[in-house]
């Protein structure tokens, strides 16, 4: 089975620039996760979805990030407009329902904003 | 804020000794309690978790949990040059089951 897919796996863009970024969780998984990691701050949730719908988006740093859930099998994480310090690597997530704490992770896009 | 705390390392073990990482966590409602492993460049990948008091083995590697002290750690037997990762420290917050607070993670080298 294939794990979680993230899109792109590397982006850099100039400050003031939209970023999307993309995930497909392991099919028949229901919750989705949004994780940023940086070596100052470490690993830290910024969203999770259950069945599509947004439970807890208190980690998402202010109104320039966004995110959405259209569907089972797709995620996407936009900053908009992106600034140096969203620099990081973000990751996604899934699990198989909200009552299960494994949590499988996809192999990050590295962001680099200029 | 609820915050798990590690030592950065890096610790460094010979090849064949036992590595011990530490992990300490302060919200004293978290139930449970996760290792994940990190190879450079690379995701977090599950090893271990546990959600009682005392030792739980897996293969070569043993989590123990101390909810007194607000303790888990990682021990690591046999350790392999393949062992050599950052290792992060989880554990669920905020009364929920979903909600995971990462440590910074123990950067582990072992020598061979």
């Amino acid at each position: 089975d294939a794990g979680v897919i993230q899109s792109p796996r590397h982006e850099v863009t100039e400050m003031g620039q939209e970023v999307t970024l993309r995930c497909k969780p392991i099919s028949g998984h229901n919750s989705l996760f949004w994780y940023r990691q940086t070596m100052m701050r470490g690993l830290e949730l910024l969203i999770y979805f259950n069945n599509n719908v947004p439970i807890d988006d208190s980690g998402m740093p202010e109104d320039r990030f966004s995110a959405k859930m259209p569907n089972a099998s797709f995620s996407t994480l936009k900053i908009q407009p992106s600034e140096p310090r969203d620099s990081a690597v973000y990751f996604c997530a899934s699990s198989p329902d909200r009552n299960t704490d494994t949590q499988y992770f996809g192999p990050g896009t590295r962001l680099t904003v200029l | 804020q609820k915050e798990v705390e590690q030592n950065s390392g890096p610790l460094s073990v010979p090849e064949g000794a036992i590595a011990s990482l530490n992990c300490t966590y302060s919200d004293r409602g978290s139930q449970s309690f996760f290792w994940y492993r990190q190879y450079s460049g690379k995701s977090p990948e599950l090893i271990m978790f546990i959600y009682s008091n005392g030792d739980k083995e897996d293969g070569r590697f043993t989590a123990q949990l101390n909810k007194a002290s607000q303790y888990v750690s990682l021990l690591i037997r046999d350790s392999q040059p393949s062992d050599s990762a950052t290792y992060l420290c989880a554990v669920n917050s905020g009364g929920s089951n979903y909600k995971l607070t990462f440590g910074k993670g123990t950067l582990l080298t072992v020598n061979p």
